[in-house]
């Protein structure tokens, strides 16, 4: 089945600098990526995602990047803000047309410092 | 986007009491339901995948006849947690599946159920 690793666990970044954090998977079938952010004592929620057909998908200071051929794929945040502090996830899976579940990276926790 | 609403958000039971969740897509039909629990500080577990109309797929090492899942609806699935112990504390998640003729296999999940087993 697929296995997802996410880098680093934890990640401290100054206001307004950046923070990226990547991901591998193993099964070369899955075509879906999407990045969950989860605050304390919440349920995920989607921030952004991709599909295998493209390599580079961006909205405002989100962007996600595949490399399909390495089976890599990150996230970047640009000036980042405090409210950008949770628990970041990303997973993968076969998507669209398949009853497969999402398979998800083990979260990055992200701090941002004011 | 998508809602789906989870209830209750938190839950306090005394242990060997049955407690059951309520996971529910607001706006949209969910022929697939998807029950995750999440300790802390780690990701989330799947444990099982619900289908409308039919007996929910559990992962190995989930108990089915503990965690009792139903579907019996195109927006509710129910998570039972039967005779709950200390050990079951943790954060459940419910996630669906967006339909709407096609498949674009992105879910939304809800906002947890915090089970606190004394």
């Amino acid at each position: 089945g697929e296995n997802v690793e996410q880098h680093p666990s934890t990640l401290s970044v100054q206001e307004g600098d950046s923070a990226v954090i990547k991901c591998t998977y193993s099964d070369s079938a899955s075509n879906y990526f999407p990045w969950y952010k989860q605050e304390l004592g919440k349920g995920p929620q989607l921030i952004i995602d991709i599909r295998s057909n493209v390599g580079e998908k961006k909205d405002q200071r989100i962007a996600v990047t595949l490399n399909k051929t390495a089976k890599h794929f990150s996230l970047h945040i640009t000036e980042t803000q405090p409210e950008d502090s949770a628990v970041y996830f990303c997973a993968a899976s076969l998507g669209a047309g398949s009853a497969r579940q999402l398979t998800f990276g083990s979260g990055t926790q992200l701090t941002v410092l004011p | 986007g998508a809602v789906v609403s989870q209830h209750p958000s938190w839950v306090i039971c005394k242990s060997g009491t049955s407690v059951k969740i309520e996971c529910r897509s607001l706006d949209f039909q969910a022929t697939t339901m998807f029950w995750y629990r999440q300790f802390p500080k780690q990701s989330l577990m799947l444990m099982a995948t619900s289908n409308e109309g039919s007996k929910a797929t559990y992962e190995q090492g989930v108990e089915k006849d503990k965690f009792l899942i139903n579907h019996a609806s195109l927006t509710l699935s129910t998570l039972t947690v039967t005779s709950a112990h200390p050990e079951d504390s943790s954060f459940y998640i419910c996630s669906a599946r967006q339909w709407s003729g096609r498949d674009t296999g992105e879910l939304f999940f809800g906002e947890g159920s915090r089970l606190t087993v004394l």
